[in-house]
């Protein structure tokens, strides 16, 4: 079974507007991080969010907000104020801890590409 | 500070030649990875060193070996390339405690002909 599924391959918006990015996860383990990454046409990955499993708040980080419902095991993205430069493609990430060791081992979705119109 | 620094940015190899992809972090991060992205598909895991001495196999280890030379340097080696590693290779670093995102390298575009 895929650990990370990312269900929308594409998504547009309207520059301004916000946009909501799904990302559901499957795991079995208490203990859990999950991240959002963007990836410019550049190619660099960079690290946007990150969300413990045990938070109890969502994390905010300037426009991007991560939904996180546990219950439901889905960890969305939602970006406010849309930017042209938004214009990218976006992966979900799962860290397990197993037993309190990962070594940070990411396990990614196949990813969401935004565009943002003007 | 450059963060993770990945040589070369772009190689081209015949099927057969062996190759190695330097990655380079100042971070004093212990753990450091490596991932290949795929078109349309998200990265997937190599190998990863824990700390300066441990290395273990991750998703896709097949055709590859690593060697973590010390806490700053850790290489992918491909001894006989095939078509099929054609690929564009990340190299990630993070440390094992405090911020618990993982940093990338820009990446090495790899094609084997």
């Amino acid at each position: 079974a895929q650990k990370i599924t990312q269900t929308q391959p594409g998504m547009f918006v309207q520059e301004k507007e916000a946009v909501t990015l799904d990302c559901t996860y499957d795991t079995s383990d208490p203990s859990y991080g999950l991240f959002w990454y963007k990836q410019p046409s550049s190619g660099e990955m960079i690290f946007l969010i990150y969300q413990g499993s045990y938070d109890q708040q969502n994390a905010t980080e300037g426009r991007y907000s991560l939904n996180f419902q546990k219950a439901r095991k889905s960890a969305n993205l939602v970006i406010s104020a849309s930017q042209l430069g938004d214009s990218a493609m976006y992966f979900c990430a799962m860290r397990e801890y197993a037993g309190g060791t990962s070594y940070g081992k990411l396990t990614f979705g196949q990813g969401t590409i935004l565009t943002v119109h003007p | 500070n450059a963060g993770v620094t990945q040589t070369p940015k772009f190689q081209v190899l015949k099927t057969g030649q062996s190759m190695t992809l330097q990655c380079a972090q100042d971070m004093n991060h212990n753990s450091m990875y490596w991932y290949r992205q795929d078109p349309g598909m998200g990265l997937r895991l190599i190998y990863y060193s824990a700390s300066e001495g441990t290395t273990d196999k991750g998703e896709v280890p097949n055709g590859y070996n690593v060697s973590r030379l010390n806490k700053r340097e850790f290489s992918l080696r491909l001894e006989s390339a095939a078509p099929s590693q054609t690929s564009v290779y990340f190299c990630a670093s993070s440390s094992l405690t405090g911020a618990p995102g993982q940093y990338f390298g820009p990446g090495t575009r790899l094609t084997v002909l």
